[in-house]
This record gives structure tokens, C-alpha cells and sequence, in this order.
């Protein structure tokens, strides 16, 4: 079994703020994937990044970046300088490898950046 | 420009009549899957298919049914709606499971 949570339900910042998402997961693989979502208001999922297990290298893209700690299961987002339109519900999601190609998602963080 | 798309975009519906939502991709993908959104849940795996045919379940699948005659199309049935089932429905495609998934717009449906 598997399983993403994401602690956070909403959070509220204002603009130009740093914000970081939390996501832990759980999962017996030694093999697995990484997912950060986006969905804007308009309803659309948006993918932002994918990660392996055997990458924890962070990343940085633009103002977003990623942890990825093995060692707390967990695979945080970090939003710099955050603007108004980076507010979203953004989803952390797993996919396993004996889990077959199903992707499980949490609950998701509604983020609100205020001008 | 996804190539996936979703049909109906809304559709409201009465309690106890069937509904067939309908998924259509034109990137070949092998895998596509059905979820469901509700606050407070994220999204959830209603059914998915790994091949023309061949399909299974997710955690949410009682209620609805599945198929997948053509490696385009992915078709969830709701065989008797009921108001609990009242959700937007998103369709995904995979080529490679476990890569990258790629999602259609949604369907928001409410039964009444």
C-alpha cells in the first residue's frame, strides 16, 4: 500500500513571501516516483516535476524548488518570492512500482498568495 | 493540445440513471485511469486500464464500471447515479506508467 499526505490544507501568504509545501509518503518500494501538481482555478491539473528514488538531488526552477529526503519519506515544495498567481491547490502524488502505473495523490494544499 | 479530452465537460443528472462518462486520447498511451475529486480527498483512482481490454480496479470503484474497446478511448459508466457520486472526473493517459501522466480538463458532474 501506499500513501501521500500533505498536512497542510490551506495556507495563506502574502505576496513575496517564501512558502514551503510539506509531503510525506509512505511506501515499501525501493523504486518510486515523485509528483507536484498544480491546479489553478481553473480546474486544470498542470504537472511541475517529477522525481525518482534514486535522484535526491534538489531542484530549483525559477522560483520553485524541491527537497527530496529519503531519510523522512518526505518531498517538499518551496514557492520563492511567491506571486498572486501562484495561487492553486497543488497536489503531491506517488506512483510505485508494484503498484502497477497507478499514481496516488493527497489531499492537496489550497496555497492563497494576497497581493 | 494534450491530446486528451474529456466528454461532457458538465452534465447534471437525476438519481438512479445511468451515465457514461467518455475519455478520448490521440497519443497511443497504453495506460489510462479514471479518478475522482472531492475536497478534502484529493484525487482518488476509480478504474484504469493497461491495454485495450484488460482493466482494473482502483479504491474507489464501487458503482462504476469501465471499458476500454480501442486503445483511444476509456469509457466510466455510472450504472445507477446517486448523489454521493456527484464529483468532477478526471481521465488520465500514461505512456509508460510510473513516467508521466497527462490529464483531461475534467468533468464536472452532479446528480440530483
Amino acid at each position: 500500500a501506499q500513501k501521500v499526505t500533505q498536512a497542510q490544507t490551506e495556507i495563506s501568504v502574502v505576496e513575496k513571501e517564501d512558502v514551503t509545501l510539506d509531503c510525506v509518503y509512505e511506501t515499501r518500494d525501493t523504486t518510486y516516483y515523485l509528483f507536484w501538481y498544480k491546479q489553478p482555478p481553473s480546474g486544470e491539473l498542470v504537472f511541475l516535476i517529477r522525481r525518482n528514488s534514486f535522484d535526491e538531488q534538489n531542484e530549483i526552477s525559477g522560483r520553485y524548488s524541491w527537497n527530496f529526503q529519503k531519510s523522512t519519506s518526505s518531498f517538499n515544495f518551496t514557492i520563492t518570492a511567491s506571486q498572486v498567481v501562484d495561487s492553486a491547490v497543488y497536489f503531491c502524488a506517488l506512483s510505485a512500482e508494484t503498484s502497477g502505473s497507478r499514481l496516488t495523490f493527497g489531499e492537496g494544499t489550497q496555497l492563497t498568495v494576497n497581493p | 493540445d494534450a491530446g486528451i479530452t474529456q466528454s461532457p465537460r458538465h452534465k447534471v443528472t437525476e438519481t438512479g440513471t445511468p451515465v457514461t462518462l467518455r475519455c478520448h486520447q490521440t497519443e497511443n498511451h497504453r495506460y489510462m485511469y479514471w479518478y475522482r475529486q472531492d475536497p478534502g480527498h484529493g484525487l482518488r483512482l476509480i478504474h484504469y486500464s493497461y491495454g485495450v481490454k484488460d482493466t482494473d480496479k482502483g479504491e474507489v470503484s464501487d458503482g462504476y464500471s469501465v471499458s476500454r474497446s480501442k486503445t483511444e478511448d476509456f469509457l466510466l459508466t455510472l450504472e445507477s447515479a446517486t448523489s454521493s457520486q456527484t464529483s468532477v472526473y478526471f481521465c488520465a493517459i500514461s505512456s509508460t506508467g510510473n513516467y508521466g501522466y497527462t490529464f483531461g480538463s475534467g468533468t464536472r458532474l452532479t446528480v440530483v
